[in-house]
């Protein structure tokens, strides 16, 4: 059964950080493109980070740029997302997503919920 | 980059049709054939409904379809039922800036 397992959230002061993981089972890992996606509570979905089925290349939202790192450990099928410098903007339920061909995601988690406060 | 544009809300009677917009720009919505569109019920994690414009992944049910006209891309919806009562999202592939979301629209079955 193709699935995505994020854990990792809770609740962060703001300036500390947090780490996400999203283990994946049932598919081909290594051959994936590996993205995660977020939504503030009562928003819309707002893309985040994507990283290459190999870990080569990396791409971020602006809104993340320079506080986050995406990464990847195919040998444990695993998906992270390391979170510095937490804001309360960053508050949102975190999605990894599998990509489908260049343009779609065809696989969610659950999800995971951050949320950034003192 | 800009979030899409979506209308917030839309609604329909069972067995209509609906459709939703999705507006960008030449840079994303109109510049590629790579626009996706998620399902979204309350409290749930998005479901994938179709992509590359008008392309179902296998097990969405043919009264879901896409399509695109310069900047603008559209999701319709036939044959309403009670169980496409949900959020729904467009996403385009943009290039330098590779993925970008609408706003989100609800749907409401009346």
């Amino acid at each position: 059964q193709v699935q995505l397992v994020e854990s990792g959230g809770g609740v962060v002061q703001p300036g500390r950080s947090l780490r996400l993981s999203c283990a994946a089972s049932g598919f081909t890992f290594s051959i994936y493109g590996m993205h995660w996606v977020r939504q503030a509570p009562g928003k819309g979905l707002e893309w985040v980070a994507v990283v290459w089925y190999d870990g080569s290349n990396k791409y971020y939202a602006d809104s993340v740029k320079g506080r986050f790192t995406i990464s990847r450990d195919n040998s444990k099928t695993t998906l992270y997302l390391q979170m510095n410098s937490l804001r309360a903007e960053d508050t949102a339920v975190y999605y990894c997503a599998r990509q489908w061909e260049l343009s779609a995601f065809d696989i969610w988690g659950q999800g995971t919920m951050v949320t950034v406060s003192s | 980059q800009s979030a899409l544009t979506q209308p917030r809300s839309v609604s329909g009677s069972p067995g209509q049709s609906v459709t939703i917009s999705c507006t960008g720009t030449s840079s994303d919505v109109g510049g590629y054939n790579y626009v996706s569109w998620y399902q979204q019920h309350p409290g749930k994690a998005p479901k994938f409904m179709i992509y590359d414009v008008s392309k179902r992944p296998s097990g969405v049910p043919d009264r879901f379809s896409g399509s695109k006209s310069g900047n603008t891309a559209s999701l319709t919806i036939s044959g309403l039922q009670a169980e496409d009562e949900a959020d729904y999202y467009c996403c385009s592939y943009a290039g330098s800036y590779p993925w970008v979301f609408g706003g989100g629209t609800k749907l409401t079955v009346l």
